[in-house]
């Protein structure tokens, strides 16, 4: 059974880049099948789809970001991973990995980290 | 960007109701929308994709219909289990989720 599993540094301060990884276990993230994606939750918000990446390589992102994000995978590690640049509080939330197959809803959720953007 | 709409917003209700939650989209989707459960401190839960298919393992007290523009979320008998958040997500054009609608006790 997969499993995604999300890590990170749990405070960031404003301006710095947010860097987090979701490991992904009892399967291969090598597989065109699927896709991968980040979707985060400020406190007390909804979900807020932040991008995703196809096994191509083709990532699309929230055009709300404007550009700040960034989405790779790391096949040899088994690893997905966002970057988010020019943090500001508005970027706390908890975040979480997830796949989907490719085009489709997403069926399979990491359990979720929380980010804190603080001084 | 295709905007999310769903409502209401909070929906009061007792086990045993009968409970349907409309999601609407600002152009047409097709049928390219999911339903997802998501209860406190826990990962949302896919119920539904392609806007009526039910995810492996999802109770049949929940289904789901609709195209185009206007889609609705059904819980046939709510159950102690399904007071939780629902949220439409449409991946006909990007992603987008609904604002969420939180299912209470009456």
């Amino acid at each position: 059974q997969v499993h995604l599993q999300e890590s990170g540094p749990g405070l960031v301060k404003p301006s710095q880049t947010l860097s987090l990884t979701c490991t992904v276990s009892g399967g291969s993230i090598n597989s065109g099948d699927y896709y991968w994606t980040w979707i985060r939750q400020a406190p007390g918000k909804g979900l807020e789809w932040v991008g995703h990446i196809y096994y191509s390589g083709s990532a699309y992102y929230n055009a709300s970001l404007k550009s700040r994000a960034n989405i790779s995978v790391d096949r040899s590690k088994n690893q997905l991973s966002l970057g988010l640049n020019s943090v500001t509080a508005a970027d706390t939330a908890v975040y979480y990995c997830a796949r989907g197959l490719t085009g489709n809803a997403f069926n399979i959720w990491g359990r979720g980290t929380l980010v804190i953007v603080s001084s | 960007d295709i905007q999310m709409t769903q409502s209401p917003s909070t929906l009061s209700a007792s086990v045993g109701d009968r409970v349907t939650i409309t999601c609407r989209a600002s152009q047409s989707i097709s049928g390219w929308l999911a339903w997802y459960q998501q209860k406190p401190g826990k990962a949302p839960k896919l119920l539904i994709y392609k806007a009526s298919d039910l995810e492996s393992g999802v109770p049949s007290r929940f289904s789901g219909s609709g195209s185009g523009t206007e889609f609705t979320l059904t819980i046939s008998s709510l159950q102690p289990d399904d007071f939780a958040t629902y949220y439409c997500q449409q991946y006909y054009n990007s992603r987008t989720f609904g604002q969420g609608t939180k299912v209470e006790f009456k």
